[in-house]
């Protein structure tokens, strides 16, 4: 069963940063794109940043270029998104999502204020 | 970015009845593999996306066949065709081919 977990939301000031984890089981991660997605509560869905299998091609929406980081461990099957330069608007539940955006993680929310 | 432009926005339907919700995107969703890489979703309240339809018309496993995609190039059709209280949440069209990714703005189904 494939299964994607993440961790490391929390509240945060803005400036600050965080680090997300997503935790793959039940397929070949290493041989996977994957993706993280944001959501304000209560709005849609919008896509952040994806990185090809061996984490040699990343891209990212311009809205978190420059601030955020999307980097992944074959050997620990774990996405990561590094984030920095925290803002307000920042604020959503974030997703990662295998490369073929079938299978999707639970989410965790990342708060940002004073 | 590409648009996708999802409507109806809301869509109260009765137990039984069909449904459906278009997606229209600004560009052509052909990739230069010949594939069309539009995606739909259902999200329940307090859940993930779920992918209901893979590429245009393909049905994911486990998804009831009361569900069925259409469409091509730049205009895509979500259709059930007899809505049950389970149905209830927020559709998403999602357009694949064009980085960024979108989606549509959502629609929510609700019962009448």
């Amino acid at each position: 069963e494939v299964q994607l977990v993440e961790s490391g939301g929390g509240l945060v000031q803005p400036g600050g940063s965080l680090r997300l984890s997503c935790a793959a089981s039940g397929f070949t991660f290493s041989t996977y794109w994957m993706h993280w997605v944001r959501q304000v509560p209560g709005k849609g869905l919008v896509w952040v940043a994806r990185i090809n299998s061996d984490g040699s091609t990343t891209t990212y929406a311009d809205s978190v270029k420059g601030r955020f980081t999307i980097s992944r461990d074959n050997a620990k099957n774990t996405l990561y998104l590094q984030m920095n330069s925290l803002r307000a608007e920042d604020t959503a539940v974030y997703y990662c999502a295998e490369g073929g955006v079938e299978y999707w993680g639970q989410g965790t929310l990342v708060t940002v204020s004073s | 970015d590409v648009v996708m432009t999802q409507s109806p926005l809301s869509l109260p339907v009765t137990l039984g009845q069909p449904a459906s919700i278009s997606c229209r995107s600004s560009q052509s969703l052909v990739y230069s593999d010949g594939n069309t890489y539009l995606h739909w979703f259902q999200q329940r309240p307090g859940q993930s996306p779920r992918r209901l339809i893979d590429k245009v018309s393909n049905r994911d496993s486990g998804v009831p066949d009361r569900f069925s995609g259409s469409g091509s190039g730049t205009d895509f059709t979500l259709k059930i065709s007899r809505v049950e209280a389970e149905d209830v949440g927020v559709y998403y069209c999602l357009q694949g081919t064009h980085w960024p990714f979108t989606f549509g703005q959502g629609t929510r189904l609700e019962i009448k």
